[in-house]
């Protein structure tokens, strides 16, 4: 079955304890995204990768850090997380390439908890 | 930066009424997405609108891009149940980002 694995779905956490939110994708797509969603501001990209060691800032990209070893991999990276990082986060795959935009496959989602 | 508006935020409907949801933008739109967001649940892709006044059909979903292709939007015809969640245009234009609109969030009274 195509999927987005996400782990893990839900995580408490405390302030500056770094954490890790893995992504991986069965569909061999190369590009891959991060997203946050919070109320009221809809989803927000956090980084995005074109293809293995390829990655480029979204719009808030403070605060995490991704790396595109493999091409079914995409793991955030919170090296402080602070409260403000208290978010649902969204890991997405697509077939999409420079040129084409093809849809957006998304993961179930992480709870993000940080006290 | 770039920005698209999405209204309205919340639209409670009785079941069998009618619903829009609108998508504007100040910059002209390479192509435009929409995306199902059920409660609890993640995003779903609907539809991708390309061309100018484009109008695309799935069952009672309605969507269409404008003839300036800074605006676009969802109609849904006799709503149902199974129609509730959160509606999201989803823009492109930045070639590898995409800008997602805050949505609307769909609540149907049966």
């Amino acid at each position: 079955e195509a999927q987005v694995t996400q782990n893990p779905r839900y995580l408490i956490t405390v302030t500056g304890k770094k954490l890790t939110v893995t992504c991986s994708q069965n569909m061999n797509h190369e590009y891959m995204s991060w997203y946050r969603q919070d109320p009221g501001l809809g989803l927000r990209q956090i980084y995005y990768s074109m293809n293995v060691e390829v990655t480029d800032k979204g719009d808030v990209p403070e605060g995490y850090k991704v790396s595109r070893k493999e091409k079914r991999n995409f793991p955030l990276i919170l090296e402080s997380p602070s409260p403000n990082q208290t978010s649902l986060y969204f890991c997405a795959s697509s077939p999409r390439s420079r040129g084409n935009t093809g849809e957006l496959f998304f993961g179930e989602g992480s709870r993000l908890t940080v006290l | 930066g770039q920005q698209v508006m999405q209204i309205p935020q919340y639209q409670h409907v009785q079941e069998g009424e009618d619903f829009t949801t609108y998508c504007n933008s100040s910059t002209t739109l390479s192509n435009i997405q929409w995306y199902k967001q059920r409660p609890g649940g993640h995003p779903v892709f609907l539809i991708q609108l390309v061309k100018s006044g484009e109008v695309k059909k799935q069952k009672r979903l309605t969507f269409q891009f404008g003839e300036a292709k800074k605006n676009s939007s969802l109609h849904i015809t006799a709503t149902q149940t199974t129609d509730v969640g959160t509606y999201f245009c989803a823009d492109n234009t930045g070639g590898f980002k995409t800008i997602f609109g805050a949505g609307t969030r769909l609540f149907v009274k049966a």
